[in-house]
């Protein structure tokens, strides 16, 4: 099957400061990414969908200043968050669309935010 | 709105049964894909089985497979000989026409040696 990849897969980062976190489709071509978070034990919130060449579609409460997503090539799509608190402190997963269009999608591996 | 109701928040089964999880949702669309996803402690998202909402035969892959009942709107997945490797968080989930992947709370299966 398709392979996404995240980076990093945790990170821990100072209140104030802002993380970058990367979505690769490694064997195929993603003009559709999706961001999602995740709290503990509980299920995957859709955050955004990324498009590629074109603004990010933000579901509704999703800040988009605090939550910057960039897809600037068919493989590579970025979420950044902005001045984090640690209330932002969270699981982040993405996701690709494959090529066939089976409605199937490939996840990355998450990202643990840690806000100190 | 479309939801996806997932009734068991947790079950706990031994090594070797059977068990189902159960995964009801609510669409008025004619045509939809419906998953089940599952992701362990590595928190790694699974595809385990996927349904064509218009094709009437149930998915099946080795030892899981659903029981895809279209009028009423269900869409469990049996797990048969239940392994050890089986332990995980099970999501069901709808994808709607506009490409959105809605999930379900989650049952959280754990698999008894």
């Amino acid at each position: 099957g398709a392979v996404v990849s995240q980076h990093p897969s945790r990170v821990i980062c100072k209140s104030g400061t802002s993380v970058k976190i990367e979505c690769r489709s490694l064997d195929f071509q993603a003009t559709t990414m999706f961001w999602y978070r995740q709290f503990p034990k509980q299920s995957l919130m859709l955050m955004a969908t990324s498009n590629e060449g074109s603004k990010a579609t933000y579901e509704q409460g999703v800040e988009k200043d605090k939550f910057l997503i960039n897809h600037a090539s068919l493989t590579l799509s970025t979420l950044t968050v902005t001045s984090a608190h640690p209330e932002d402190s969270s699981f982040y997963i993405c996701s690709a669309r494959g090529q066939r269009n089976t409605g199937e999608l490939f996840f990355g591996e998450g990202s643990r935010l840690t806000v100190l | 709105a479309q939801t996806v109701t997932q009734s068991q928040p947790e079950m706990s089964v031994q090594e070797a049964e059977t068990v189902t999880l159960s995964c009801t949702y609510d669409t008025s669309e004619s045509n939809y894909y419906l998953f089940w996803y599952k992701q362990p402690p590595s928190r790694q998202m699974i595809l385990v089985i996927r349904q064509e909402a218009y094709k009437q035969q149930n998915a099946t892959e080795n030892r899981f497979s659903v029981n895809f009942q279209k009028a009423a709107k269900s869409f469990s997945l049996k797990i048969s000989d239940s392994q050890l490797g089986d332990t995980a968080m099970y999501f069901c989930a709808f994808l709607n026409r506009d490409d959105k992947i809605i999930f379900g709370k989650g049952t959280r299966l754990h698999i008894l040696p």
